[in-house]
């Protein structure tokens, strides 16, 4: 399978925790973006990545969200402190950030759902 | 502050019918405005539209935008049970998407 991958699929934690999840994007895509859904809504962007740069992370919903892309690659998105407002569908997603229909057509991944109780 | 307004929340139609989705935008900057369609998991891509009056096509699907009233529809022809989904319309500025709410179709047959 050569598309977007994310891991966990699924993950429940106690109020309080840490989180971390992991996205492999598309191997040729050099774009790579976090987003939050809730039930009933759409997508909310968080942030992006060009290669290794973290672009744009002023839409992070809190200092308790961080997230990394070391190598260019693979991208890390971390919650500490779960909150039981943190319960959502996390997805990434890649595009291969060159221009037009190829910067914007971005490749979602299936998703991490967070269960914070 | 940017949003992404669609029309309806829900629909419910029958297959064969013919279906019009709304989305309209209040964003500074606008680049393009993207279609998305979410089953029960990840969205997938549909359209991308950046001049107004110029429709794209894909099959049943199509979509127009028209800049100067800040709107799109995408329309579905003769729909399938699997058209059933969430549409989803997003608008780009600044290097990222803002969605809309999102339009749940089912398709009864």
């Amino acid at each position: 399978d050569t598309g977007v991958s994310q891991d966990p699929r699924h993950k429940i934690t106690k109020r309080g925790q840490n989180v971390t999840f992991r996205c492999d994007p598309i191997s040729e895509h050099n774009r790579l973006y976090w987003y939050r859904q809730t039930l009933g809504q759409g997508p909310e962007f968080l942030t992006y990545f060009q290669n290794e740069a973290q672009l744009e992370k002023s839409r992070l919903l809190s200092d308790r969200f961080s997230a990394e892309r070391p190598k260019g690659s693979f991208s890390t998105l971390e919650i500490q402190r779960t909150e039981q407002g943190d319960s959502a569908m996390y997805l990434c997603a890649s595009s291969m950030g060159t221009s037009g229909r190829a910067l914007h057509e971005q490749y979602f991944g299936p998703g991490t759902r967070l269960t914070v109780t | 502050e940017d949003k992404v307004v669609q029309s309806p929340l829900s629909l419910v139609v029958h297959e064969g019918d013919t279906v019009t989705l709304n989305c309209s935008y209040e964003v500074t900057n606008f680049r393009s405005l993207l279609w998305y369609k979410q089953e029960k998991k990840a969205p997938t891509f549909l359209f991308m539209l950046t001049s107004s009056g110029i429709e794209k096509k894909s099959g049943r699907l199509s979509s127009i935008l028209d800049k100067k009233e800040l709107s799109s529809i995408l329309n579905i022809t003769a729909t399938q049970t699997g058209d059933s989904a969430i549409y989803l319309c997003a608008v780009e500025y600044g290097n990222k998407l803002v969605f809309g709410a999102g339009t749940i179709l089912r398709v009864k047959s």
